[in-house]
C-alpha cells in the first residue's frame, strides 16, 4: 500500500517568494497533519484537519502560512511570502482516527 | 505549554548491547507512541501504548506506559546496526484526538 506522499522532496527558493508544498494521505485516513521539523525546534504541529476541515492550527506560526484540504487525497502547504527562518523540513501524516500517524517523506525547504 | 523530557538526547553502544530510553512528561497522557526516523525520511511508528502498566513488544523492541502515566520506556535488545537512527516519544492528552506532543529525541549510535 502507498504511504504518505509529499512533493517537493527538495525546495530552495529565494526570500518572499510563493512555496506550495502537496500531499496525499493514505487512503481512508481521516485526519492529516501538517508538522515542521528543525534543529533547534524539533517537531512541531502547525496544523491538523478532520474530514477535510482545520480542527487546529494555532501552531501556524503567522499570517504568511496557510493550509487548504480541498478533497480526502490532497492537502496543501503554502507560505507566502517566504522568509529564511521557514528553512525547515515540513511533514505530512495521516491516521485513520488522530493519534496513530503515519508520516510522509518530507518536503526539506530552503529559503536563501 | 506541555512538554515532553526525553533522555538521555544520545547513546553510542556496541553492536549487541541492550538500550533503555525513556520519556517524561509535566502532565498525565492517555496514550503513548514511539517512532523511529533514519535520516532523510519521516518518522516510522514503532509501537503505540494506550493503558496505564501496558507492556508491549514489537520485535526486539519493548515500550513500556508508566503506571503514573507520566512517562514511558523504550528497550531495544541486542541492538543491530540498522538500529541506527533518531527515536521519539509522543504523548496525547485525554480529550486532544489528534495533538500529539513529541519529545526531542534521542539518537541513537551502534558500533559494529
Amino acid at each position: 500500500d502507498a504511504g504518505v506522499i509529499q512533493s517537493p522532496r527538495h525546495e530552495v527558493t529565494e526570500m518572499g517568494q510563493e512555496v506550495t508544498l502537496r500531499c496525499k494521505p493514505i487512503s481512508g485516513h481521516d485526519y492529516l497533519f501538517w508538522y515542521r521539523q528543525t534543529m533547534m525546534r524539533g517537531l512541531e504541529l502547525l496544523i491538523y484537519f478532520n474530514n477535510n476541515v482545520p480542527i487546529d492550527d494555532s501552531g501556524m506560526p503567522e499570517d504568511r502560512f496557510s493550509a487548504k484540504m480541498p478533497n480526502a487525497s490532497f492537502s496543501t502547504l503554502k507560505i507566502q511570502p517566504s522568509e529564511p527562518r521557514d528553512s525547515a523540513v515540513y511533514f505530512c501524516a495521516s491516521s485513520p482516527q488522530g493519534t496513530e500517524q503515519y508520516f510522509g517523506p518530507g518536503t526539506r525547504l530552503t529559503v536563501t | 505549554g506541555q512538554q515532553l523530557n526525553q533522555s538521555p538526547q544520545s547513546m553510542f553502544i556496541q553492536e549487541g548491547e541492550d538500550v533503555s530510553m525513556n520519556c517524561t512528561s509535566s502532565s498525565i497522557f492517555n496514550t503513548w507512541l514511539w517512532y523511529k526516523q533514519d535520516p532523510g525520511e519521516g518518522p516510522v511508528l514503532l509501537i503505540a501504548l494506550y493503558k496505564a502498566g501496558e507492556l508491549t513488544s514489537n520485535g526486539r523492541l519493548t515500550a513500556q506506559f508508566g503506571i503514573t502515566r507520566k512517562d514511558s520506556f523504550l528497550n531495544i535488545s541486542a541492538s543491530i546496526p540498522s538500529d541506527v537512527g533518531i527515536y521519539f516519544c509522543a504523548g496525547q492528552e485525554g480529550g486532544s484526538q489528534g495533538n500529539l506532543i513529541f519529545g526531542k529525541g534521542t539518537k541513537l549510535s551502534v558500533k559494529p
